[in-house]
């Protein structure tokens, strides 16, 4: 596995302003995923993120609102912009460490409020 | 019909009883199955991964799949009061999980 991390932990924002949230991974890993859980639902993925290039949205999720960078193979940001209370959610990143074996691991989350 | 589908539960065994949860999925060129639990508060950790049809064993955990019906389970003996939480079934057709809703298990002591 890798070691995970994720900052901030927690964030009580509000309406109309943007959040930064970072990825840092102690090993250097391909591909790097922002998934969002809001309260009692599963994990719905946002985006990959692609180092060298523009990140992989999933319908219903656009870079305007989201946008994502990934600067190196072990490091990557999440922004939500312009937040509702919609969008108060628990935002996890994941990494998969090794392409042939598709196993995603957990950073800690980041838990966001939207007032 | 959705992606990945597990019984929302809750589900409630006895300490020491074995807990079995299910899930199908609809990609049938799944190749990928994956079991997270998750405790409350917390982020999803990997418990198993199977790739082939049958059982794979991983102490008191066993994961079973089944590709012709397009299912996955997981069996957990002797189940702990330590392993309630919710149990995310996981399938990755093309490198792009997609997670069940989850199924909550509660072990009585």
């Amino acid at each position: 596995s890798a070691v995970i991390s994720q900052k901030p932990s927690r964030d009580i924002c509000q309406r109309g302003t943007s959040l930064t949230i970072q990825c840092q991974v102690d090993s250097q890993v391909t591909m790097m995923f922002w998934y969002r859980q809001q309260p009692g639902q599963s994990l719905t993925l946002i985006a990959t993120a692609n180092q060298g290039s523009e990140a992989t949205y999933e319908s219903g999720f656009v870079i305007d609102k989201f946008p994502i960078s990934r600067p190196n193979l072990t490091f990557s940001t999440l922004t939500v912009s312009n937040m509702s209370p919609e969008d108060s959610s628990i935002y996890l990143c994941s990494v998969d460490l090794a392409r042939s074996t598709d196993t995603q691991y957990f950073g800690p989350g980041t838990r966001l409020t939207v007032l | 019909q959705k992606e990945v589908e597990q019984n929302s539960g809750p589900l409630s065994v006895p300490e020491g009883a074995i807990a079995s949860l299910n899930c199908t999925y609809s990609d049938r060129g799944s190749q990928s199955f994956f079991w997270y639990r998750q405790y409350s508060g917390k982020s999803p950790e990997l418990i198993m991964s199977i790739y082939s049809n049958g059982d794979k064993e991983d102490g008191r955990f066993t994961a079973q799949l089944n590709k012709a019906s397009q299912y996955v389970s997981l069996l957990i003996r002797d189940s702990q009061p330590s392993d309630s939480a919710t149990y995310l079934c996981a399938v990755n057709p093309n490198n792009d999980m997609r997670f069940g809703a989850g199924t909550r298990l509660t072990v009585k002591p």
